[in-house]
């Protein structure tokens, strides 16, 4: 157990509908990062959020947006959803925000757009 | 641009064989961390080694050793008499300084290589 909460653990949805994932970092990480990992695209790095503050995006979609909370819990909303946003969704956590971190990864979040 | 090649697809091998995973990473960065990640049939990701690209020294933790080589700009993991247990998609993964255009940490991953373990 990484120590990294993600809810929910399944989500099945319909075309167009706007969803939120949640995910709750280790005790004392400041930094939560997310992926998405598909069958065509493999892990790709989404977002990342500091403290609160965005620190670096990746392949992100203007569909997709996310957050981090004072109490450093993160959000990822993707909403007018489409077949291909089915993925498994990845939180991550690390101390800080440096390269050097290693990031601990919580159990993910299936999605499946029908 | 940064990149991560897992050329084996899919490995199999018998309980008890020695199995090595082969990573190559390509950055024009001198600074930058490579990673290895291991992802059971459950699907988490577990966090296995992380090596600096000034430490060369090879390391062993049990029966998993890593294999470093900026040379080749490989970093190749080896589990010796595998188990069962280590069947999982194992990923290899690069994060590069910000100031050579990587970003704060996100991770590049490989494709992954399936490893089976048969009894």
């Amino acid at each position: 157990d990484s120590g990294v909460t993600q809810t929910p653990k399944h989500l099945i949805t319909a075309t167009g509908q706007r969803v939120t994932l949640r995910c709750s970092p280790r005790s004392g990480d400041l930094s939560v990062y997310w992926y998405q990992q598909s069958l065509d695209q493999g892990l790709q790095f989404l977002i990342q959020y500091y403290n609160g503050e965005e620190r670096a995006k990746g392949n992100i979609l203007e569909r997709f947006s996310a957050q981090q909370f004072p109490d450093l819990h993160s959000e990822l909303n993707l909403s007018s959803l489409e077949l291909g946003d089915s993925a498994l969704y990845f939180c991550a956590s690390s101390v800080e925000s440096g390269f050097y971190n290693e990031q601990f990864f919580g159990p993910g979040t299936r999605l499946t757009v029908l | 641009a940064q990149k991560v090649t897992q050329a084996q697809t899919e490995i199999s091998v018998v309980e008890k064989e020695d199995v090595t995973l082969d990573c190559v990473y390509e950055t024009r960065d001198t600074t930058y961390y490579l990673f290895w990640y291991k992802q059971p049939p459950s699907g988490e990701l577990v966090f296995l080694i992380r090596r600096n690209s000034f430490d060369e020294q090879n390391e062993i933790s049990g029966r998993y050793s890593w294999n470093f080589q900026k040379s080749t700009s490989s970093f190749n993991f080896t589990i010796t008499a595998s188990q069962v247990v280590d069947s999982a998609v194992y990923f290899c993964a690069l994060s590069e300084a910000p100031d050579y255009g990587g970003s704060q940490g996100n991770l590049i991953f490989g494709k992954g290589t399936k490893l089976s373990v048969k009894p």
